[in-house]
């Protein structure tokens, strides 16, 4: 039971570049997410999912493209990479019972620069 | 709009006193209270959360509604509790359509 899987763990990018940081769970969560860490601003919600083909827009939607074609994977898109960019990504997952909102689980995070 | 504040980014205490990590919300809606910690090197995880009433590593937090706080005590800080510390708000817009938001955080260090 690997819990969340995310890679890679460390990426550098130029100003312009795209790419996609991978999320997969293997705890059949319907609930998935993506936050970024900042230094002073806490952890700020880019996109959710609350199940395969349903995605919404978080608190830092702008910059970020997301897709959830299976219950297990939930990718991150940068179109066109900023320096603003440049934060640490974590993917979480939770599972829902009864209405609530179980306990999200943290992949290990993307610690990503964009030069 | 929900918020979640944490008013000290640092905190710094002894081994075996007291601490109190503060949380105050703004949520017009029942609010669902979280605290995660992320300690040095590891994956944040849940620390606890008001609707289980437990404790955890002898942390408890009690939510108030009337002062819209959750803070996160311990009697006897221990070194391994440096950590830093997220107030998290867990608000719904219907149906299964719910956000997790969290506080800026609070670093706390343990000096022996």
């Amino acid at each position: 039971n690997a819990g969340v899987t995310q890679t890679p763990k460390f990426q550098v990018l130029k100003t312009g570049q795209s790419m996609t940081l991978q999320c997969a769970q293997d705890m059949n969560h319907e609930y998935m997410s993506w936050y970024r860490q900042d230094p002073g601003m806490g952890l700020r919600l880019i996109h959710y999912s609350v199940g395969a083909g349903i995605t919404d827009q978080g608190e830092v939607p702008n910059g970020y493209n997301v897709s959830r074609s299976t219950t297990e994977d939930f990718p991150l898109r940068l179109l066109s990479a900023a320096p603003s960019q440049t934060s640490v990504y974590f993917c979480a997952s939770s599972y829902t019972r009864d209405g609530y909102n179980e306990k999200l689980f943290f992949g290990s995070g993307t610690q990503l620069s964009v030069l | 709009a929900q918020r979640v504040t944490q008013p000290e980014k640092l905190l710094s205490v002894f081994k075996g006193a007291p601490v109190e990590l503060k949380c105050n919300y703004s949520y017009s809606g029942s609010p669902e209270l979280f605290w995660y910690v992320q300690y040095s090197r590891q994956r944040l995880q849940l620390l606890l959360r008001h609707i289980s009433r437990e404790s955890i590593k002898g942390f408890t937090a009690d939510l108030n509604k009337g002062e819209t706080s959750f803070h996160l005590k311990k009697p006897f800080a221990q070194e391994e509790d440096s950590a830093m510390y997220y107030c998290a708000l867990l608000t719904q817009s219907g149906g299964s359509n719910y956000k997790l938001t969290f506080g800026k955080g609070t670093l706390l260090t343990v000096n022996p």
